[in-house]
């Protein structure tokens, strides 16, 4: 079984949607939970960063843990053309050596 | 501007002719790490440094080698490069070993490498 699950897309959405990205995890060690984004040609960038089952907002964006179920989701409401990028999931158990999904690749069309 | 910066960004090469991937930053960062990046297998860590003089395997070191003499410097060199090396390789760096929301880890753009 691998550490991490993402479903890898790609995920074409209208303008305005609400989007939700997912990750499964299995090692019980993760205690950080983060989602990065990656657009084409660039290097993953911080996008929100949890350490508590629960949700937490940042304009748009919505992280939302389960430790219990091992789960993680991003939503995004009111997609944007400009949220188009592939998203990363990452997990740590305190360290900086993180453990990342494979990436989800999403599309948002006018 | 903070930054990471990689170079080259693009490198095509032949099996078994030595390269060297440079990673600068210009945060004063502790730590520095490399990934590579495979479609289906995400970013896997290849090596880390916590600090000037100490490195670290993670999870795929084979067939690399990493220095760092100096804190803003973390070079990749690959000493007999091999098809199964060419992927798109990210050097990262934060301020801290510990993962925080407040030092989080700062990507470079990343190098593409093929080698045939």
């Amino acid at each position: 079984q691998k550490e991490v699950e993402q479903d890898p897309g790609p995920l074409s959405v209208p303008e305005g949607a609400i989007v939700s990205l997912n990750c499964t995890y299995s090692n019980s060690a993760f205690q950080y939970f983060m989602w990065y984004r990656q657009y084409s040609r660039k290097g993953p960038e911080l996008l929100m960063y949890t350490y508590s089952s629960g949700n937490k907002e940042d304009g748009r964006f919505t992280a939302q843990v389960d430790k219990s179920s091992k789960y993680i989701s991003l939503f995004i409401r009111d997609s944007q053309p400009s949220d188009s990028a592939t998203y990363l999931c990452a997990f740590t158990g305190g360290g900086n050596k993180l453990t990342f999904g494979t990436g989800t690749q999403l599309k948002v069309e006018l | 501007e903070a930054q990471v910066t990689q170079n080259p960004r693009y490198l095509i090469t032949v099996t078994g002719k030595k390269l060297t991937v440079t990673c600068s930053q210009n945060m004063n960062h502790e730590y520095m790490s490399w990934y590579r990046q495979d479609p289906g297998l995400g970013l896997r860590q290849i090596y880390y440094s916590m600090n000037v003089e100490v490195t670290d395997k993670g999870d795929v070191p084979e067939g690399y080698k990493v220095s760092r003499k100096e804190k803003r410097n973390f070079p990749l060199i690959l000493e007999s490069p091999s098809p199964n090396q060419t992927s798109l390789y990210f050097c990262a760096s934060s301020s801290t070993v510990r993962s925080s929301y407040n030092s989080p880890l700062h990507f470079g753009n990343g190098t593409r490498l093929t080698v045939t």
